[in-house]
């Protein structure tokens, strides 16, 4: 157990509808990211936050936002659905305590969306 | 622009053999890490190792070992006696200078009993 909370762990939606990840750290870290694993992409950084504010952005589309909150929970928000959005959310937390450093990541167990 | 390859797309090796899987990057920066991340068959994302770009010194933990060669942009990494627990994909990760963080496409590894 990583520590990473994230819910829900399935959602099966429609297309054009929307949906919310959500995503708890460890207790102590500062830094979330967000990532996608799809069958066509892979692997996908999408975002980071650091004690609520954005700190690096990947490849994530505009229909895609996401916020941490005062109590380093963050949120993942996905509109306007499509087939392709269909995919495993991954969220990890870090200490990350600087800007421009890196330290180990700790991934939640995922959020599988299915986007019928 | 930074990218992380690897080659090996699938392996299969028999128990107790030993198997080094590749990868290779590109990036511009000076200051970088990078990492490998195991994703066993239940899913989730385990992380391995973080190597940063000034540390060029070779890494052995237990039956695992990383070999990190800026000369030829490689970050490889050996399992000695594998094992069935070993099956799993294995990704490399790149991050420039913090930001941003590329995976490869991973290698999967199966251990055959």
């Amino acid at each position: 157990d990583s520590g990473v909370t994230q819910t829900p762990k399935h959602l099966i939606t429609a297309t054009g509808q929307r949906v919310t990840l959500r995503c708890s750290p460890r207790s102590g870290d500062l830094s979330v990211y967000w990532y996608q694993q799809s069958l066509d992409q892979g692997l996908q950084f999408l975002i980071q936050y650091y004690n609520g504010e954005e700190r690096a952005k990947g490849n994530i589309l505009e229909r895609f936002s996401a916020q941490q909150f005062p109590d380093l929970h963050s949120e993942l928000n996905l509109s306007s659905l499509e087939l392709g959005d269909s995919a495993l959310y991954f969220c990890a937390s870090s200490v990350a305590k600087a800007s421009g450093k890196t330290d180990t990541q700790y991934f939640g167990p995922g959020t599988r969306l299915t986007v019928l | 622009a930074q990218k992380v390859t690897q080659a090996q797309t699938e392996i299969s090796v028999v128990e107790k053999e030993d198997v080094t899987l590749d990868c290779v990057y590109e990036t511009r920066d000076t200051t970088y890490y990078l990492f490998w991340y195991k994703q066993p068959p239940s899913g989730e994302l385990v992380f391995l190792i973080r190597r940063n770009s000034f540390d060029e010194q070779n890494e052995i933990s237990g039956r695992y070992s990383w070999n990190f060669q800026k000369s030829t942009s490689s970050f490889n990494f050996t399992i000695t006696a594998s094992q069935v627990v070993d099956s799993a994909v294995y990704f490399c990760a790149l991050s420039e200078n913090g930001q941003n963080f590329v995976f490869g496409p991973g290698t999967r590894l199966s251990v055959l009993p």
